[in-house]
């Protein structure tokens, strides 16, 4: 049972390259997140997708851009690195009910030299 | 101001002591409520949730919930050194679809 897969695990960047991170889940949930860390900073919302074929921006999502392929799948692209996005990135997902958890993937350690 | 707050600490007690964390939130039609646990380099995994006011007991954490005074905590009784971690706060907020914020977390060490 894999639940949320993230690609790369680690990734380096030179500022202005682009690159597109990777998720899917295998729990057929409706809603899925993209989250970065920072230190001391906690998990900051990225974008976030309720159902298939919407997105959303939350609270930090300037610089990037996202695309809710499918059900499964939920893809977060930097088009233009800064080292201001040197980041842990977590893709997560939940059925979208009141009640329900996070899940998270595994995380993605990006540095933009 | 951020909509979800936590002491970033770091907290420390001793083991065997209560660990208080706790956590306030801004006026949102905030839904429900989770405690998450981090370990260093690993993902957040949820140890509570709570979604009325009151207490709520699990072992031997218990959430607490106020939402007239929007105040979430999260009490760790008989602190051991593997419940160092950083505890995050998230609420899940009602914006047509559901999203969840995080707090910053606050970092915890139980001294041995």
């Amino acid at each position: 049972n894999a639940g949320v897969t993230q690609t790369p695990k680690f990734q380096v960047l030179k500022t202005g390259q682009s690159m597109t991170l990777q998720c899917a889940q295998d729990m057929n949930h409706n809603s899925m997140y993209w989250y970065r860390q920072d230190p001391g900073m906690g998990l900051r919302l990225i974008y976030y997708s309720a159902s298939e074929g919407t997105t959303d921006k939350g609270e930090v999502p300037n610089g990037y851009n996202v695309s809710r392929l499918n059900k499964r799948e939920f893809s977060l692209r930097l088009e233009s690195a800064a080292p201001s996005q040197t980041s842990v990135y977590f893709c997560a997902s939940e059925q979208g009910s009141t009640n329900e958890k996070l899940f998270f993937g595994s995380g993605t350690q990006l540095s933009v030299l | 101001q951020k909509e979800v707050e936590q002491n970033s600490g770091p907290l420390s007690v001793p083991e065997g002591a209560i660990a208080s964390l706790n956590c306030t939130y801004s006026d949102r039609v905030s839904q429900s409520f989770f405690w998450y646990r981090q370990y260093s380099g690993k993902s957040p995994e949820l140890i509570m949730s709570i979604y009325s006011n009151g207490d709520k007991e699990d072992g031997r954490f218990t959430a607490q919930l106020n939402k007239a005074s929007q105040y979430v905590s999260l009490l760790i009784r008989d602190s051991q050194p593997s419940d160092s971690a950083t505890y995050l706060c998230a609420v899940k907020v009602d914006t047509g679809g559901f999203k969840t914020i995080f707090g910053a977390g606050t970092r915890l060490f139980v001294k041995a």
